[in-house]
């Protein structure tokens, strides 16, 4: 059973074009959190989503941001118009159930704005 | 919303010493996760809390839930160059998982 399978490792956009991280969760995994984690900083809740719906958004931005997780295939995390403020490193989270499992993360996505 | 507070930001200490993380929820919460990130890496859960004033082991880690299921706390013992790492707890209530700041832990050999 693979891990949380996160692409790209490495994203490096020009300021004005649009980013798109992806996130597979583990087999059997219906619940995804995507997090922000600035450099030398904890994690900020973005979003939390199950299949085709999004549970709970407020921790995203509300402009520029968005994010899905479609009936079939990952999970997308679209950053479009990215600014220098956005270069963080992404990190998406799955569990099998709500609130009483564990949550295992992917590796991350280090968005890198220039 | 709920706000999972925690403390200290950073921590250094002397290889040997002991060392504490607190966490503190603004709501009361169902259950709280423990997780360890190493630098560069990603947070790897470590354990879940889950009854009013639960304490459980893990080698030389010993996790507390609070009576009041608000707040919590990460005891290492005779801290080791491997605890190099950052601690996050995570407050989970009504599908909702927030995360503490973390607390960044450096161990001098």
């Amino acid at each position: 059973n693979a891990g949380v399978m996160q692409n790209p490792r490495h994203l490096v956009r020009r300021r004005g074009q649009e980013a798109r991280l992806r996130c597979s969760p583990m087999k059997g995994h219906s619940h995804v959190y995507w997090y922000r984690q600035l450099p030398e900083e904890g994690l900020k809740f973005m979003v939390y989503l199950q299949k085709e719906n999004i549970i709970d958004e407020s921790g995203m931005p509300k402009e520029r941001f968005s994010a899905e997780f479609p009936k079939e295939g990952p999970s997308i995390l679209r950053i479009q118009q990215v600014v220098r403020g956005d270069s963080a490193a992404y990190f998406c989270a799955s569990s099998p159930t709500a609130i009483w499992a564990e949550a295992f993360f992917g590796q991350g996505t280090r968005l890198t704005v220039v | 919303g709920q706000q999972v507070m925690q403390i200290p930001q950073y921590q250094h200490v002397q290889e040997g010493e002991d060392f504490t993380t607190y966490c503190n929820s603004s709501t009361t919460l169902s259950n709280i996760q423990w997780y360890k990130q190493r630098p560069g890496g990603h947070p790897v859960f470590l354990i879940q809390l889950v009854k009013s004033g639960e304490v459980k082991k893990q080698k030389r880690l010993t996790f507390q839930f609070g009576e009041a299921k608000k707040n919590s706390s990460l005891h290492i013992t005779a801290t080791q160059t491997t605890d190099v790492g950052t601690y996050f707890c995570a407050g989970r209530n009504n599908n909702d998982m927030r995360f503490g700041a973390g607390t960044r832990l450096t161990v001098k050999p």
